[in-house]
């Protein structure tokens, strides 16, 4: 079945760069983008980027000088990274198939502090 | 970017009852392609986001009878009928017609009166 799993630190300290992973199971890469989803602690969801199929990338403007996406389908599994971690981007992170984003990782939590 | 408005931001609500959710668009979501791309989801406490309802009224699989979406253009509605226990959570609309970026309503949190 299809399935998304979110792996990364859970505390990062500030100005850091932050290191997850989305490691897919029943469905391609190759057939199916990957997006990041994140949610500040009781508050609403941002996206934040996209692995296309074809290895394309999109970034949400917002937060596009901070990121870079990447993949590696031999190993089904995306990454995201965030540099220049601010105590703001404290949140829960998701990675999410293709739209409509019909299946959804756990999450994890990053909390940024010193 | 679209503005994705969500109303009520809280929705008392007994067992059994039913409840809309209006979620509004700054710019209309209908895709050059003729499709319209507004989805719905649930976020029950502690977990991911579900997928209920994409391309405004199309139920995903599992998903109750007991709910519908509607609309078109800028307007579009999520309507519950006899609430039961496990609808009780954040609701949340997401456009994906107009990218980069997609953009979430802020959620409407349906709880018990």
């Amino acid at each position: 079945q299809v399935q998304l799993k979110e792996s990364g630190p859970g505390l990062v300290q500030p100005t850091q760069t932050l290191s997850l992973t989305c490691t897919v199971s029943g469905f391609s890469l190759l057939v199916y983008s990957v997006h990041w989803v994140r949610q500040p602690p009781g508050k609403g969801l941002e996206w934040m980027a996209r692995m296309k199929y074809d290895g394309d990338t999109y970034y949400n403007s917002d937060l596009k000088s901070r990121l870079s996406i990447s993949r590696d389908t031999s190993k089904s599994q995306v990454f995201l990274k965030m540099n220049s971690l601010q105590t703001e981007d404290t949140a829960i992170y998701f990675c999410t198939r293709d739209v409509p984003f019909d299946y959804w990782g756990q999450g994890v939590m990053v909390t940024v502090s010193s | 970017d679209v503005l994705m408005t969500q109303t009520p931001v809280s929705l008392p609500v007994s067992l059994g009852g039913q409840v809309s959710i209006s979620c509004r668009s700054s710019q209309s979501l209908v895709h050059s392609d003729g499709n319209t791309y507004l989805h719905w989801y649930l976020q029950k406490p502690g977990q991911s986001p579900q997928l209920l309802i994409y391309r405004v009224s199309n139920k995903f699989s599992g998903v109750p009878d007991r709910f519908s979406g509607s609309g078109s253009g800028t307007d579009f509605t999520l309507k519950i009928s006899r609430v039961e226990p496990e609808d009780l959570g954040v609701y949340y609309c997401l456009q994906t017609t107009h990218f980069p970026p997609y953009t979430f309503g802020a959620g409407t949190k349906l709880e018990l009166k």
